[in-house]
């Protein structure tokens, strides 16, 4: 069935430092990949989205590229700051899993000032 | 403000006690999802619905029940049957039109159901 592995945390960085979270997927057909954020205490908020191979999705600084050549959709920023510290989590959703999404088990990062 | 709402934020029970959460949407959307999330892990899918009058069971849905009566609504029930209710639990609802492109799902503030 369909899948997502993303890399285990919990990650810390310093401000201004560099943050990749690696997420690989399994799926059958053409997915539509999702990275979603968790502040403490709240529900998940969509954070960006690529529908189709080669896609680019961005929002606040944050990147990610649908690879189909290597089932992956890491999640990238260029200099991270302390309002960033959430939990990160990748996910597919799908035609043949009946458009339902299926998560990745969340990264947990803590940005340090 | 178009978006979905959760009652109560925080939620205390005896054990034994059924106790219903509240899910509301004004996004016009078609499929409401319930989520359940453990203390440092990923959702897991209890129910879901993609049309009013009908649900389908999730990886979890043993001790929970649900009903859609209205589209914009989709309460959970956990019943006294759930072995372990406490956790926080989560509604989403997404677009299920072709035209709406990756059926994306938005979510809820979330509850906090502590039984004790």
């Amino acid at each position: 069935g369909d899948s997502v592995t993303q890399m285990e945390g919990p990650v810390t960085l310093s401000e201004e430092a560099f943050l990749t979270i690696n997420c690989t997927y399994t799926a059958t057909g053409y997915p539509s990949l999702f990275w979603y954020v968790q502040y403490p205490g709240e529900g998940l908020q969509l954070l960006l989205k690529a529908t189709k191979a080669d896609d680019k999705g961005s929002n606040k600084g944050f990147e990610a590229t649908y690879r189909k050549e290597t089932t992956s959709f890491h999640l990238e920023k260029g200099s991270v700051q302390v309002s960033d510290s959430a939990v990160y989590f990748c996910a597919l959703s799908a035609p043949s899993n009946d458009y339902k999404l299926s998560f990745g088990a969340g990264t947990t990062v803590t940005v340090r000032a | 403000d178009g978006g979905i709402t959760q009652s109560p934020k925080y939620l205390f029970r005896k054990e034994g006690q059924n106790v219903t959460l509240s899910c509301e949407q004004n996004l016009n959307h078609d499929a409401m999802y319930w989520y359940r999330q453990d203390p440092g892990q990923g959702l897991r899918l209890i129910y879901y619905s993609q049309i009013v009058n009908d649900f389908q069971k999730g990886d979890i849905a043993e001790g929970y029940s649900v009903s859609r009566e209205k589209k914009e609504s989709f309460p959970l029930t956990v019943t006294s049957a759930q072995k372990n209710p406490t956790a926080f639990y989560l509604c989403a609802s997404s677009s299920i039109l072709v035209t709406s492109g990756s059926y994306e799902q938005y979510f809820g503030p979330g509850t906090r159901l502590t039984v004790t």
